[in-house]
């Protein structure tokens, strides 16, 4: 299994600002994710998060507006650029361990005001 | 789009088996059955998967029909602590595609 863990677990941001979150797995992952979650959704998936090169980011999400980086097998950052309000989400970091299982952290509540 | 279709939401009382189904007709031989749970305001939480054969641990046994259709999951003993949204998914296991993607999941809620 690996355990992942999430900076800051909470924040409150201006918009027009930018939060950049840290993602740290116990052990060395294959594969690293990020989702959003918006109030009362489920997940959505944003990017994979590739080890020594850019992200591949998923339809809806673009590299200018979430930055990531992933520069060795257990950890990662997301930043949120520019927030505003509608960027109100949790974010979670997720890692596969082996091939076979997804874990994930205990995300990171945003509120832009 | 998400691949599974769930109820919205069922209860159970407590003490006694919730048994969650899912269907997955479109699923491909390469595809597993994956269940997650999030409890309200965590990550979600890996519960258990499989490909063909019934597989069971400590938290639940998952039951997938012959034809792989459709699947269910059993927690034999629910308790308060089980209330949550439940997740099936279905994903391939290596390489590129190897993601999750939810959906909307089913809200099981235990009553006392």
């Amino acid at each position: 299994s690996a355990v992942i863990s999430q900076k800051p677990s909470r924040d409150i941001c201006q918009r027009g600002t930018s939060l950049t979150i840290q993602c740290q797995v116990d052990s060395q992952v294959t594969m690293m994710f990020w989702y959003r979650q918006q109030p009362g959704q489920s997940l959505t998936l944003i990017a994979t998060a590739n080890q020594g090169s850019e992200a591949t980011y998923e339809s809806g999400f673009v590299i200018d507006k979430f930055p990531i980086s992933r520069p060795n097998l257990t950890f990662s950052t997301l930043t949120v650029s520019n927030m505003s309000p509608e960027d109100s989400s949790i974010y979670l970091c997720s890692g596969v361990a082996g091939v076979e299982t997804q874990y994930f952290g205990p995300g990171t509540r945003l509120l832009v005001l | 789009d998400a691949k599974t279709t769930q109820p919205t939401s069922m209860d159970c009382a407590e003490g006694r088996a919730a048994n969650l189904p899912c269907n997955h007709s479109t699923i491909s031989g390469n595809e597993y059955v994956y269940w997650y749970r999030q409890i309200h305001s965590q990550g979600p939480q890996y519960i258990i998967h499989g490909l063909k054969n019934n597989e069971t641990n400590e938290m639940a046994s998952l039951i997938i029909t012959e034809d792989r259709k459709s699947s269910t999951l059993i927690l034999p003993h629910a308790t308060l602590r089980d209330t949550a949204v439940y997740y099936c998914i279905v994903r391939v296991v290596g390489g590129a595609n190897s993601k999750l993607t939810f959906g909307k999941g089913i809200t099981l809620s235990v009553r006392p």
